[in-house]
């Protein structure tokens, strides 16, 4: 029962230096997401994508990139990584709206990243 | 836009109490989602319940039950007898054609 898993869990970075944080699921679900948590903070909507080849951009997308060149795979990349960054980094997925409606995401167990 | 208010930042209670956690979703769709969610100190984020705006009926899981309101876009969620496992990171979502908006999360500290 893998579901949705992250890689790595922890990550150091030096500003300027850029990473992909990987995620991958095997409940063949279509949509997925990245989020990050702030301290003491909700999750925020980084990007998201409904299906192989078709992302989109969610609430702070500034300073990532995604792809989705798979339906399991779905990695997200900083680039140029400034200490704004530092965060816990989540992934999710879930089936695709049906009749009744939008579907519970299921989470991975996190990233977290300090950039100094 | 949607948005997400948790009333409660923090609450702190004796185990056995009971204790509710409010939450009300702002939104212009007829149509959306609420989902809780709760986020132990190992971090996960554990799936709770789903509920649409078309459903006022409460419902009840074990020790957990949650009331929905429509007229006053509440939907606040309710441990009976709460215990020390039940500490956690409790946050209240809404979606509206599959984006999820999280509000800031109550703190839960249930001391034995």
């Amino acid at each position: 029962n893998a579901g949705v898993t992250q890689t790595p869990k922890f990550r150091i970075l030096k500003i300027g230096q850029s990473m992909t944080l990987q995620c991958t699921q095997d409940m063949n679900h279509n949509y997925m997401y990245w989020y990050r948590q702030d301290p003491g903070m909700g999750l925020k909507l980084i990007y998201y994508s409904v299906g192989a080849g078709i992302t989109d951009k969610g609430e702070v997308p500034n300073g990532y990139n995604v792809s989705r060149s798979t339906t399991e795979d779905f990695p997200l990349r900083l680039e140029l990584a400034a200490p704004s960054q530092t965060s816990v980094y989540f992934c999710a997925s879930s089936l695709q709206r049906d009749q009744q409606g939008d579907q519970p995401q299921h989470f991975g167990d996190g990233t977290r990243l300090s950039i100094l | 836009a949607q948005k997400v208010t948790q009333a409660q930042t923090e609450i702190s209670v004796v185990e056995k109490e009971d204790v509710t956690l409010d939450c009300v979703y702002e939104t212009r769709d007829t149509t959306y989602y609420l989902f809780w969610y709760k986020q132990p100190p190992s971090g996960e984020l554990v799936f709770l319940i789903r509920r649409n705006s078309f459903d006022e009926q409460n419902e009840i899981s074990g020790r957990y039950s949650w009331n929905f309101q429509k007229s006053t876009s509440s939907f606040n969620f309710t441990i009976t007898a709460s215990q020390v496992v039940d500490s956690a990171v409790y946050f209240c979502a809404g979606t509206s054609y599959g984006k999820l908006t999280f509000g800031q999360g109550t703190i839960l500290t249930v001391h034995p």
